[in-house]
């Protein structure tokens, strides 16, 4: 399986953007980059994913470098909610597709 | 929508007893998945399955048991519990690298 890299933990101000990284060298032509989040003490939520465009929903966008070896999910404008993990993770496009959790990205939000 | 519902929340098991947790979603998505999370960890991947009839072993399988008899239902069997096995489970179901759903979990301490 195609594997992601990721900060362990990263900080940001209330209301400022955030940036947070991924890197996939190993990435296959036909894998999805998919990101999710677990805020304290619930279930992972999905936050959004794509294949080699950037993509924009309400909850945030993502940034794929041309390469496809990294990408960056963007939200915009943090809030305190936005405090949790945040998991970059590729889906296989092969039929047998599932969904493989790493160490993720511990995102702190100060006011 | 009931999404993915998880019974029951909380559990206590005695090491050796067998209990089944139950995972049933409405959205009518072929793919299903059990994961367990431990304090401060990840999640890792107990089992999957891509639809009736049909289930595949994830990262860390030893110690359950899982069937699929109908899209509905995800049943994740524990026969002679563990300490081990002290874990959040977290059950999940998508279409296939689409966005996944995730239930609220069960919370189960074996002692």
């Amino acid at each position: 399986d195609a594997k992601t890299t990721q900060p362990n933990s990263m900080e940001s101000n209330e209301e400022e953007p955030v940036h947070l990284p991924c890197n996939h060298s190993t990435i296959s032509g036909t894998d999805y980059i998919h990101w999710y989040r677990q805020l304290p003490s619930q279930g992972p939520e999905y936050v959004i994913h794509g294949l080699t465009s950037n993509v924009n929903n309400r909850m945030a966008s993502l940034a794929i470098a041309e390469d496809r070896k990294s990408s960056t999910l963007i939200l915009h404008r943090a809030t305190l909610r936005d405090a949790a993990v945040y998991y970059c993770i590729l889906r296989l496009s092969n039929r047998d597709d599932k969904i493989i959790f790493g160490k993720g990205t511990r995102l702190h939000i100060l006011p | 929508n009931a999404g993915v519902t998880q019974t029951p929340k909380f559990r206590i098991l005695k090491i050796g007893q067998s209990m089944t947790l139950q995972c049933t979603q409405d959205m009518n998505h072929n793919y299903m998945y059990w994961y367990r999370q431990d304090p401060g960890m990840g999640l890792k991947l107990i089992y999957y399955s891509v639809g009736a009839g049909i289930t595949d072993k994830g990262e860390v399988p030893n110690g359950y048991n899982v069937s699929r008899s109908t899209t509905e239902d995800f049943p994740l069997r524990l026969e002679l519990a563990a300490p081990s096995q002290t874990s959040v489970y977290f059950c999940a179901c998508d279409r296939g690298n689409t966005e996944a759903f995730f239930g609220q979990g069960t919370r189960l301490t074996v002692v």
